[in-house]
């Protein structure tokens, strides 16, 4: 099957810019997750959505970020404006469902490298 | 919340020998424990997760882990290691969510170095 899809892989930006990044995960996995993984730290996840509701965004910094999964399935994350703080690799997940257990496993994509000078 | 913490941040181990990656856990409740590796420039890889049942979990590549109630420790294992195991090695742990569902909560990563 096809990977989680995400690009582009690596942008650079000076600080106040906008940025996206776009994510199209693989097909049928009804959870996306949008996580930040700042050098030398674990990935922080910033949103999950289920479908195209929004389960948690309890850690995405709203004055700046933004997302949205409209359809179902492709996602988009926005930061605007960017601060220096923000540079990080940005990684989008799938996983078949939410609920249950949570015993279930979350495919990555290779990430979204932004540097922000 | 559940939290993992990984104390080594490298480990070095020379090809052939078996290596171990630390981690150890704090929840209330039980723990679903997953270990995920990353290679330079890819996405994070699942390699095994604990549930429930035999304390030994088998995962892909020939790693395997233990699970230790007592001591509250997920160590990552494997008996011979490879230089092309040399990567990033993540431990994560089930989190509950104010609002309902679970999400995947992360250590900081311990780098693992392979060498001839």
């Amino acid at each position: 099957e096809a990977g989680v899809a995400q690009s582009p892989r690596y942008k650079i930006i000076e600080k106040r810019q906008s940025v996206a990044f776009w994510c199209n995960p693989i097909s049928g996995h009804a959870t996306l997750y949008w996580y930040q993984q700042i050098l030398g730290q674990g990935p922080k996840l910033l949103i999950q959505f289920q479908n195209n509701g929004v389960v948690d965004d309890s850690q995405l910094p709203k004055d700046r970020f933004s997302a949205e999964r409209l359809k179902g399935v492709d996602s988009t994350l926005k930061i605007q404006p960017a601060k220096l703080e923000d540079s990080a690799v940005y990684l989008c997940a799938s996983s078949l469902v939410l609920g249950g257990s949570g015993a279930n496993v979350l495919t990555f994509g290779a990430g979204s490298r932004l540097t922000v000078l | 919340a559940q939290s993992v913490a990984q104390p080594e941040d490298q480990v070095n181990v020379a090809e052939g020998n078996p290596l171990t990656v630390k981690c150890t856990y704090s929840v209330s409740g039980n723990p679903y424990l997953f270990w995920y590796v990353q290679y330079p420039n890819r996405g994070l890889q699942f390699l095994l997760k604990y549930i429930t049942g035999d304390n030994l979990v088998k995962g892909s590549y020939g790693f395997e882990a233990e699970f230790n109630k007592s001591q509250t420790s997920f160590h990552l294992k494997k008996p011979s290691a490879l230089v092309s195991d040399s990567a990033l090695y993540f431990c994560a742990v089930r989190d509950l969510l104010t609002g309902g569902g679970n999400k995947l909560t992360f250590g900081t990563g311990t780098q693992l170095k392979v060498e001839l």
